[in-house]
């Protein structure tokens, strides 16, 4: 199973972009990248999800690098309530697998 | 609320107890998945249906874990003679699957047991 590294934590002042990386080096072309956060007492939510191109929603931006070995989350602009675990899964296509790492904490200061 | 929902949202039972917990999928999802977490772990998985046929289990799913989906609708997750260790929240989500595309899951807020 292709794997992720994020960082432990982060720390982001409000107002301002953050940008959570992740890197997926062994990742393979049928695999997708998928972005959750979880918040306190929670279960995962669903972010933004992609395959190849950068990708934009109402939450957040995904921008993959062009070899997709690495990914970056961002958050355009952050708020108290984006404080959170975010987790980066590969999720190959047609499978049941979604495999969770420990994420990245964000501490979002005000 | 058409979101996974989950009852119980908390529970707490004695050593050797046994507890069940129930998903509701969001309506029409034909996928059931069931995690499991502990503090400062991310979701483990446990176990899995498409429609009522449980199609993979996951080696943490011990003999004393028994999880249903009759007609492939809600599911239960029952734990039997329950240990401490077996303390922990557990998710629910699900997923249409519609074939080789990217697969969404969505979570439910998570049953929260204590073993005690």
């Amino acid at each position: 199973d292709a794997k992720t590294t994020q960082p432990n934590s982060m720390e982001s002042n409000e107002e301002e972009p953050v940008h959570l990386p992740c890197n997926h080096s062994t990742i393979s072309g049928t695999d997708y990248i998928h972005w959750y956060r979880q918040l306190p007492s929670q279960g995962p939510e669903y972010v933004i999800h992609g395959l190849t191109s950068n990708v934009n929603n109402r939450m957040a931006s995904l921008a993959i690098a062009e070899d997709r070995k690495s990914s970056t989350l961002i958050l355009h602009r952050a708020t108290l309530r984006d404080a959170a675990v975010y987790y980066c899964i590969l999720h190959t296509s047609g499978t049941y697998k979604y495999i969770f790492g420990t994420g990245t904490r964000l501490k979002v200061l005000a | 609320d058409t979101g996974v929902s989950q009852d119980p949202r908390h529970k707490i039972t004695k050593r050797g107890q046994n507890v069940t917990f129930r998903c509701d999928p969001i309506s029409e999802h034909n996928r059931l998945y069931w995690y499991r977490q502990t503090l400062g772990q991310g979701p483990e998985f446990l176990t899995y249906f498409q429609n009522e046929a449980q199609l993979e289990k996951s080696r943490l799913l011990s003999d004393r874990f028994s999880a249903e989906r009759p007609k492939g609708s809600f599911s239960t997750l029952e734990i039997q003679r329950t240990e401490q260790g077996d303390s922990a929240m557990y998710l629910c989500a699900s997923s249409f699957y519609r074939g080789r595309t990217g697969n969404t899951i969505y979570f439910g807020e998570g049953s929260w047991l204590t073993v005690v």
